[in-house]
């Protein structure tokens, strides 16, 4: 399995509370991103990064928070304002800029808001 | 921004019949779609891909083409096995010059029964 790593697989958090869901990849890739996915909806963007210390947001930022310091780690962290944060997260990483690639995806984390 | 819309939502095939699940995407500058097989429990994987300048590519059992004029293109599975049983979901890319990013379908859950 190895090159990206998610943890931890499963997290509880009471409402109110932030929380951060760690990233890391040892792929050399310059691209990462996260993804919620939910039951129906497919895979939506929450945030990606093209380059350390780059973000950009995706179409549902909002009530999340990212920071790319170190090429290898891309943290996500669901704050209080996000409200309905219960869902599984991905995040994944490609090689490149200037050349569309295959996105290696971690093995997930599952949030549930107790 | 891209859309990419995925369909059926749900799909049961026989052992040995085929499958074919058809993706439309709204940015006309898209150039790179990939598909993923997510088995249950696990993260998804790149299965094939395509770019804007090959209408068709086959590895073994799947396939898929593209139609740049109507902006859909399918991915096709003959032979289907047991072990097809997954969620799929196909993606979208738009031009890597400025964002290298994936947009993703709904996903489609394929069951093949024996």
């Amino acid at each position: 399995d190895g090159g990206i790593t998610q943890s931890p697989k499963y997290l509880f958090r009471k409402e109110g509370q932030n929380v951060t869901l760690s990233c890391e990849q040892n792929l050399n890739h310059d691209a990462m991103y996260w993804y919620r996915q939910d039951p129906g909806q497919g895979l939506r963007l929450i945030y990606y990064s093209q380059i350390v210390n780059d973000f950009q947001k995706g179409d549902i930022a909002e009530g999340y928070s990212v920071s790319r310091e170190k090429k290898e780690s891309f943290p996500l962290t669901v704050t209080s304002a996000q409200k309905n944060p219960t869902a599984f997260y991905l995040c994944a990483s490609s090689i490149s800029w200037g050349e569309n690639t295959e996105a290696f995806f971690g093995q997930g984390t599952r949030l549930t808001v107790v | 921004g891209e859309n990419v819309e995925q369909h059926p939502s749900t799909l049961s095939v026989q052992e040995g019949d085929s499958a074919v699940i058809k993706c439309t995407y709204s940015d006309s500058a898209s150039n790179y779609f990939p598909w993923y097989k997510q088995e249950l429990g696990k993260r998804p994987q790149l299965i094939i891909d395509i770019r804007s300048n090959v209408g068709e590519k086959k590895d073994q059992r799947i396939a898929v083409t593209l139609n740049k004029t109507a902006k859909h293109f399918s991915l096709h599975i003959t032979e289907t096995q047991p072990e097809d049983s997954a969620v799929y979901f196909c993606a979208a890319s738009p031009p890597s010059y400025n964002t290298d990013k994936l947009i993703f379908g709904t996903g489609t859950r394929l069951q093949v029964f024996p």
